[in-house]
């Protein structure tokens, strides 16, 4: 079945360092991958995607993943982390079984500490 | 342009009522969805409309029941309404297949 995985369920960083953020998915094909990052009480905001290319994308708000075919994982990454970036990020998959489906994984809860 | 609009936005219900939840788009995608949100879960999908007139179960439709209404609305009822249920409920649409989900506001339901 097509799933979507993400190992960390809370991750604390301090402001300034970097960030990465797991996502590993199950499809038999190369999906369509998203980003997306839940402010609290907010709904979801795109930060990035991936169709096709270019294996490392750039977002907003200086986001960038890249999309590993080999290791089906397309990670989150940021240089530096700033205390606005505090939120719950996302990660989707759009996959084409008959009629196309949107899935997320459970989600990552950053903190960030000043 | 207001994009997904849910309404409402925050509901009591009392276990074995009825109500159903409604969404609006107005940017002529195809897709509609409804996703539930609980801590630690993520968001899972409930049922999916992928065109005008069509409908499919998502991981966890136990409970719900929907109605793709026209190409704007898709709505979501809970027949009789259960504490599990209890949830923020979250409206999304798509154009095309490989496009962004653009997402409502959400609802916050909770049984009592």
């Amino acid at each position: 079945a097509q799933s979507v995985t993400q190992p960390d369920i809370h991750i604390t960083v301090s402001e300034g360092a970097s960030l990465e953020l797991r996502c590993n998915y199950s499809y038999g094909a190369t999906p369509y991958l998203f980003w997306y990052v839940q402010s609290p009480g907010q709904g979801l905001q795109l930060l990035l995607k991936y169709f096709s290319g270019d294996t490392l994308v750039q977002g907003i708000k200086g986001f960038e993943a890249e999309f590993k075919r080999s290791q089906s994982s397309f990670n989150l990454r940021k240089p530096s982390v700033h205390w606005s970036d505090a939120a719950e990020y996302f990660c989707a998959v759009g996959i084409t079984s008959g009629t196309y489906k949107y899935i997320f994984g459970t989600g990552t809860r950053l903190k960030v500490l000043a | 342009n207001a994009g997904v609009t849910q309404t409402p936005k925050f509901q009591v219900l009392k276990t074995g009522q009825s109500m159903t939840l409604q969404c609006a788009q107005d940017m002529n995608h195809n897709s509609m969805y409804w996703y539930r949100q609980d801590p630690g879960m993520g968001l899972r999908l409930i049922y999916y409309s992928a065109s005008e007139g069509t409908t499919d179960k998502g991981e966890v439709p136990n409970g719900y029941n929907v109605s793709r209404l026209n190409k704007r609305e898709f709505s979501l009822r809970l027949e009789s309404a259960a504490p599990s249920q209890t949830s923020v409920y979250f409206c999304a649409s798509t154009f095309m297949s490989n496009t962004e989900a653009f997402f409502g506001q959400g609802t916050r339901l909770t049984v009592v």
